[in-house]
């Protein structure tokens, strides 16, 4: 089936850095990519969607100079956090559709931690 | 907007127990109803679908009738097992071309031998 990555899978850094996170579609490739974010005890709250080769599209009230998401092949979509703050600690989940789908497959998560 | 509400978790089964997780939404249109699954360390997998009122999704053993009139989607499962312990989102999605889901919280199901 289609399976998709994320790279780390946690990562622990010090308030003031950037951290990248990397979600792969290994298997397929994907036109449209998603970036949630999810808080203890919470739903997935979708923050863009990645579409390769253009800007991504920011949901209300998340920052886009903030989460920097760059979707530069079909098959890798890149968040990067810029400038981390404690408050930016949560689970980020990626998920991709197949070109010729629209059904999404997502990532196992990436656990960032800002000290 | 869009909305989904799931029961509250964590529930506890002993093995061979009926499960019921409840799901109900809030939609505008004529929304298409999923339950996704995410087991331990991994990433959420789909369970199972609806398209339409009174579509039945079914999968692994787990069942879920997509009823307009309640608008209520629940998930049931007549013999749970240990493996079956993960935590199941209920997500809806209204817009064609690529579906741009809507989840629930999330529901813990953790299953005893």
């Amino acid at each position: 089936g289609a399976v998709v990555s994320q790279h780390p899978s946690w990562v622990i850094c010090k308030s003031g850095t950037s951290v990248k996170i990397e979600c792969r579609s290994l298997d397929f490739q994907a036109t449209t990519m998603f970036w949630y974010r999810q808080f203890p005890k919470q739903s997935l709250m979708l923050m863009a969607t990645s579409n390769e080769g253009s800007k991504a599209t920011y949901e209300q009230g998340v920052e886009k100079d903030k989460f920097l998401i760059n979707h530069a092949s079909l098959t890798l979509s890149t968040l990067t956090v810029t400038s981390a703050h404690p408050e930016d600690s949560s689970f980020y989940i990626c998920s991709a559709i197949e070109t010729s789908g629209n059904e999404q497959f997502f990532g196992p998560g990436t656990r960032l931690t800002v000290l | 907007g869009d909305s989904v509400t799931q029961m509250e978790g964590p529930v506890t089964l002993s093995e061979e127990a009926f499960l019921t997780i409840n799901c109900t939404y809030t939609a505008t249109g004529y929304p298409s109803l999923f339950w996704y699954v995410q087991y331990p360390g991994e990433g959420l997998q789909l369970l199972l679908k609806a398209t339409k009122a009174d579509d039945k999704g079914s999968n692994k053993g787990f069942e879920a009738t997509y009823r307009k009139e309640t608008t209520s989607f629940h998930l049931e499962k007549g013999s749970v097992q240990v493996s079956d312990s993960a935590v199941y989102f209920c997500a809806l999605s209204e817009r064609t071309g690529y579906s741009t889901l809507t989840f629930g919280k999330g529901t813990m199901l953790l299953v005893s031998p």
